[in-house]
């Protein structure tokens, strides 16, 4: 079966600290990736889709940057973090383009 | 905009009673989902229902569809404790990427025992 993890599941940083989150996929090939920020009580934003390797789409201008460099692997990373940057990061998964998707547990960030 | 809005944004009722949220959209869809997500965790895929299709049961989940409304329903029957959650909404768009979804703000459901 397919599992999806995310780490860290909490982060405190500082405003300007670099940032990198993790999500990997498992028990499925090419996977179409996503990562979505949560804002408190609020829904989904995507950030960044990725329908194979090393290919990023961005969905919205921001501090923030997405990389594939393995199938299965989507890393989120910002070199200066600001303190809008604070929110739930979910990271999911799907097999089809517009189809269901499986989300990770999600990292908490807080920046300080 | 957002593609997807449910209503109400919040719904608080008896454990055994029926809970329905809405969802409306504004393009043309392929399909539409519905998600639970509980608090402080990822989302749950629940439903999810074809351009094509009406009305859709899942256990005691109800997923209708209208497409000439361009809306869509959600009926959680007998309702438990265990069923408080945020309930999202999220459409493809047919005609433009559908890569992506996209979700609306949800509905919080608190059912109390």
């Amino acid at each position: 079966s397919q599992t999806i993890h995310q780490w860290p599941a909490t982060l405190v940083q500082p405003v300007g600290s670099p940032l990198s989150l993790e999500c990997t996929v498992e028990g499925t090939s090419n996977p179409n990736l996503y990562w979505y920020r949560q804002a408190a009580g609020r829904g989904l934003q995507l950030l960044f889709y990725s329908v194979g390797i090393g290919q990023i789409s961005s969905e919205v201008p921001q501090n923030l940057s997405a990389s594939r460099p393995q199938d299965r692997q989507f890393i989120l990373s910002s070199k200066k973090l600001l303190l809008s940057d604070s929110g739930f990061y979910l990271c999911a998964w799907s097999a089809l383009a517009g189809e269901t998707q499986y989300f990770g547990p999600g990292t908490r960030l807080l920046v300080l | 905009s957002q593609q997807g809005e449910e209503d109400p944004q919040a719904l608080s009722i008896q454990e055994g009673e029926n809970a329905t949220m809405n969802c409306s959209y504004k393009t043309s869809i392929n399909n539409l989902q519905w998600y639970r997500q509980n608090s402080g965790r990822g989302l749950v895929h629940l439903i999810l229902i074809r351009s094509n299709e009406r009305e859709k049961h899942s256990g005691r989940l109800r997923v209708t569809l209208d497409t000439s409304k361009k809306s869509s329903s959600l009926l959680i029957t007998a309702s438990r404790a265990a069923d408080t959650a945020s309930y999202f909404c999220a459409t493809d768009n047919s005609g433009g990427s559908n890569y992506k979804l996209t979700f609306g703000k949800g509905t919080l459901l608190t059912v109390n025992p």
